[in-house]
């Protein structure tokens, strides 16, 4: 079954320097998001991708984070200069569309900790 | 802006009953909504979605969920709870209209079955 992977599963970074986060997202989907979870809790979503821009974005992506589709097939999210508070579980998600629902399918995440 | 609330930080309930976790939401026109389950230090997994028509959905693990309009909520159910649904489970929910991709997800429901 087709899966959205994501590497490194955990990353651990000095507050102040640059983390990427990569992602493979299912091959025939067309829409791709970051969310993040912190301590277990809500998942709190982050940017959609969508068409080779960014489509929506919250508040908490600001000008340290950006989104990048370098090639056909890998998603990443760049962290400029970390914060303790980015420690958090990043997940990406693929769907296929967003019609009839458009259901998002998650990796498994990766954890950066940030010291 | 749509929003999803999940009353109940934790559910327990006895192996082999009946399970419900609650889930209402808000949004300015129709939703799309969704359950996923999540296990410990892995991604969300996708359990059932609400499209349009029957209220009553049946997803993966014998899950199910109704949605009630009038009340705005889709509830998960399952008539026969295991110890291995003890998870986290979210509510989500999309917009229909607008071309919206962002998925708004709930805090989160720790169900726990007790053998």
């Amino acid at each position: 079954e087709p899966e959205v992977t994501q590497t490194p599963s955990h990353q651990v970074t000095q507050m102040g320097q640059e983390v990427i986060l990569r992602c493979v997202p299912i091959s025939n989907h067309l829409y791709f998001y970051w969310y993040r979870q912190i301590l277990g809790q809500k998942v709190e979503f982050l940017v959609s991708f969508y068409n080779n821009e960014i489509s929506e974005k919250s508040e908490i992506f600001d000008d340290q984070f950006s989104v990048e589709r370098p090639d056909g097939s890998n998603f990443t999210l760049k962290i400029r200069s970390t914060k303790l508070e980015d420690s958090a579980m990043y997940f990406c998600a693929s769907s296929e569309g967003v019609g009839f629902g458009g259901e998002l399918f998650f990796g498994e995440g990766s954890r950066l900790t940030v010291l | 802006a749509q929003s999803v609330a999940q009353p109940e930080d934790q559910v327990n309930v006895a192996e082999g009953n009946p399970l419900t976790v609650k889930c209402t939401y808000s949004v300015s026109g129709n939703p799309y909504l969704f359950w996923y389950v999540q296990y410990p230090n892995r991604g969300l997994q996708f359990l059932l979605k609400y499209i349009t028509g029957d209220n009553l959905v049946k997803g993966s693990y014998g899950f199910e969920a109704e949605f009630n309009k009038s009340q705005t909520s889709f509830h998960l159910k399952k008539p026969s709870a295991l110890v291995s649904d003890s998870a986290l489970y979210f509510c989500a929910v999309r917009e229909r209209s607008g071309g919206y991709q962002k998925v708004t997800f709930g805090t989160g429901t720790k169900l726990q079955v007790i053998p």
